[in-house]
């Protein structure tokens, strides 16, 4: 089956910029999407098909794919963003939904 | 208004059964491919099976192969996971999620509710 690799944590100070990475073979090849989970909820979308913002998410967030690497970018970072994000693709080899490992975002 | 409450969590014994239900509204089930998604505590999201918005079409995880079953009845508007032969490690927060079409995003997710397998 397809694994995608994310960091287990990302510390960031307040104002700054976080970047999460999720690694998987020839991923740029494939359509990504980025969820964010806060303690007790459940997920939410914050960019889909690699680097589409849904709505209600704020500009800060943006995405990127290429090569064996997705990445997620999120701008001035606010104490609100600490959650952990997860990165997912539908792999069609195995026709099965991939999620990354999650990365614990910790704003200090 | 989108919304996908589940029901059905518990605590069950390993080697038992136990069946969840997801009802929605909002949306039609014929126009969403549905799907269950788990979490075990502290640990990382994790696909478990989907079904399709036409039904035709049904996958599974590896782990859960051969002990859980997805169905719908569309007339209730209601999802169903029924899990047999029930393992310590299944043990999590199950969530039904939605993805529109014929999408590859989950768009909106239930609360979830919690399985605790343990003897």
């Amino acid at each position: 089956s397809y694994d995608l690799t994310q960091p287990p944590s990302v510390s960031v100070a307040p104002g700054k910029t976080a970047t999460i990475t999720c690694g998987g073979g020839d991923i740029g090849n494939k359509i990504v999407h980025w969820y964010q989970q806060r303690p007790g909820q459940a997920p939410i979308m914050v960019i889909l098909h690699d680097s589409e913002r849904p709505l209600g998410i704020p500009e800060r967030f943006s995405g990127s794919n290429a090569g064996t690497t997705a990445t997620l970018t999120i701008n001035r970072v606010e104490v609100g963003d600490e959650a952990d994000y997860y990165c997912q693709l539908w792999d069609a080899v195995s026709d099965q939904w991939v999620f990354g490992g999650g990365t614990k975002l910790t704003v200090l | 208004q989108v919304q996908l409450v589940e029901s059905g969590g518990g605590v069950v014994q390993p080697g038992r059964s136990l069946r969840l239900s997801c009802v929605v509204s909002g949306f039609s089930l014929h126009g969403s491919a549905m799907h269950w998604i788990r979490q075990a505590p502290g640990k990382g999201l994790e696909w478990v099976t989907r079904m399709s918005y036409d039904g035709n079409d049904i996958y599974y995880g590896d782990s859960v192969k051969g002990r859980f079953t997805i169905s719908r009845d569309t007339s209730r508007s209601t999802l169903h996971l029924q899990m047999n032969s029930l393992r310590r490690d299944d043990t999590a927060i199950y969530y039904c999620a939605r993805t529109e079409g014929d999408a590859t995003n989950v768009d909106d997710w239930g609360q979830g509710t919690l399985v605790t397998v343990s003897s």
